[in-house]
């Protein structure tokens, strides 16, 4: 596609359930990256793709977060057993390659994630 | 803990004035990059200046560099109520994630 596609856009689920969010980047990049962002906050980093190895997963929060990537192209972040701290803005971007020395991060437009 | 960190975290000023916001960091860099988000959701890329470099321009955009202090800056000139949006810094750091700070709100009144 033209441009990262993340869906759903907006997810509201119950305390308890399992979530999936799913990334569809810019076709041709390498590299693929998970930020979440709370209300009024920075982008708080999670995991990073190199092709479909994660060289960084240091900034999952717990082991109830996982990532994966298959086919170097889609991710998919779960979320099991959610709650309600895990309210927020989950943005994906993607770029050519991660150390490539000058290259952007195209950024999807997000899934709000509302744990109620 | 985030590398790269904006100052002023909000920042108010009349539509023609200029902007002025400033990212430090703390590690050695590749390069470094200027985003900017409107309305919580996707950013989007503004201009990327490498380590070697201490100026670039982008229409009303000038970033600068400088390495030895660890920080940079972005200035809009001219500034426009459209410009209202998050502005955040990231830095890429030799073949590891880009790494963003907490971000700068700038609000443009007309």
């Amino acid at each position: 596609g033209a441009g990262v596609s993340q869906s759903p856009s907006n997810k509201v689920t119950e305390k308890g359930k399992d979530v999936e969010l799913r990334c569809d980047p810019i076709s041709g990049h390498t590299a693929l990256y998970w930020y979440r962002q709370s209300l009024g906050q920075g982008l708080e980093f999670l995991i990073y793709f190199q092709g479909n190895s994660a060289p960084d997963k240091s900034g999952l929060p717990s082991d109830r977060f996982s990532a994966e990537r298959t086919g170097g192209s889609v991710s998919t972040l779960t979320i099991q057993r959610t709650q309600q701290e895990d309210s927020a803005v989950y943005l994906c971007a993607s770029s050519q390659s991660v150390g490539a020395g000058n290259t952007e991060a195209f950024f999807g437009q997000g899934t709000r994630l509302t744990v109620v | 803990s985030q590398q790269g960190e904006e100052d002023p975290q909000a920042l108010s000023i009349q539509e023609g004035e200029n902007a002025t916001m400033n990212c430090s960091y703390k590690t050695s860099i590749n390069n470094l990059q200027w985003y900017r988000q409107n309305s919580g959701r996707g950013l989007v890329h503004l201009i990327l200046i490498r380590s070697n470099e201490r100026e670039k321009h982008s229409g009303r955009l000038r970033v600068t560099l400088d390495t030895s202090k660890k920080s940079s800056s972005l200035l809009i000139t001219a500034s426009r109520a459209a410009d209202t949006a998050s502005y955040f810094c990231a830095t890429d750091a030799w073949g590891n994630k880009l790494v963003f700070g907490a971000g700068t709100i700038l609000r443009v009144k007309s």
